[in-house]
């Protein structure tokens, strides 16, 4: 079945620090793959997306790209702040099906 | 205004107890999903609908049901609450394009059964 699979964490970072989040799916077909980002108390708020294979999500300095090739949708930022800290989920979505990964928190410290 | 609502936002019941979650939407979106959140587990699909006369068991169905009211409202039940029921429930929308729509959650409701 579809599967999607990102490190749990937690992930903690210095500020102005690199970002990666790795995330990578199994998939029937050619999903649309999302990233999510959970602040605390909150609910899941759409990051970015990309909905076909070589395009790349950016939002608020985050960026990922969608590998075909790699079966990968790894998040990216390259200056973090404190205001990142949040739980920040995979997601892949097909044909009336959607596929979470678990979650990877990011602690950022100043 | 938040386009997709739950209440309540907290809850304490305890085992046994019959309750309701209740999600309302303005996007008016026809498809709604309820999920739940739970340490290291991600969320997990408990019931979907697709439009009003659609209802359909996710992945963690048993000792769940749902009521689809209207488009904007979609109601989860929890008939003999348990302590393992205890979780962080969202409710969540989308639009019916079909592959790659994306899904707008709500604020979440979080229970606790004691």
């Amino acid at each position: 079945g579809d599967s999607v699979t990102q490190m749990e964490g937690p992930v903690t970072l210095s500020e102005e620090a690199f970002l990666t989040i790795n995330c990578t799916y199994t998939a029937t077909g050619y999903p649309s793959l999302f990233w999510y980002v959970q602040y605390p108390g909150e609910g899941l708020q759409l990051l970015l997306k990309a909905t076909k294979a070589d395009d790349k999500g950016s939002n608020k300095g985050f960026e990922a790209t969608y590998r075909k090739e790699t079966t990968s949708f790894h998040l990216e930022k390259g200056s973090v702040q404190v205001s990142d800290s949040a739980v920040y989920f995979c997601l892949s979505g097909g044909y009336q099906k959607v596929t979470f990964g678990i979650g990877t928190k990011l602690q950022v410290i100043p | 205004d938040a386009d997709v609502t739950q209440t309540p936002r907290n809850r304490i019941t305890k085992t046994g107890k019959r309750i309701m979650l209740e999600c309302s939407q303005t996007k008016g979106h026809d498809r709604m999903y309820w999920y739940r959140q739970d340490p290291g587990l991600g969320l997990r699909l408990i019931y979907y609908s697709f439009d009003v006369k659609d209802i359909n068991k996710g992945e963690i169905s048993d000792g769940y049901s749902v009521s689809r009211q209207a488009q904007a409202k979609f109601s989860l039940s929890l008939e003999s609450a348990i302590p393992n029921q205890t979780a962080l429930y969202f409710c969540a929308t989308s639009d019916n394009r079909g592959s790659g729509e994306t899904q707008y959650f709500g604020p979440g409701t979080r229970l606790l059964v004691l």
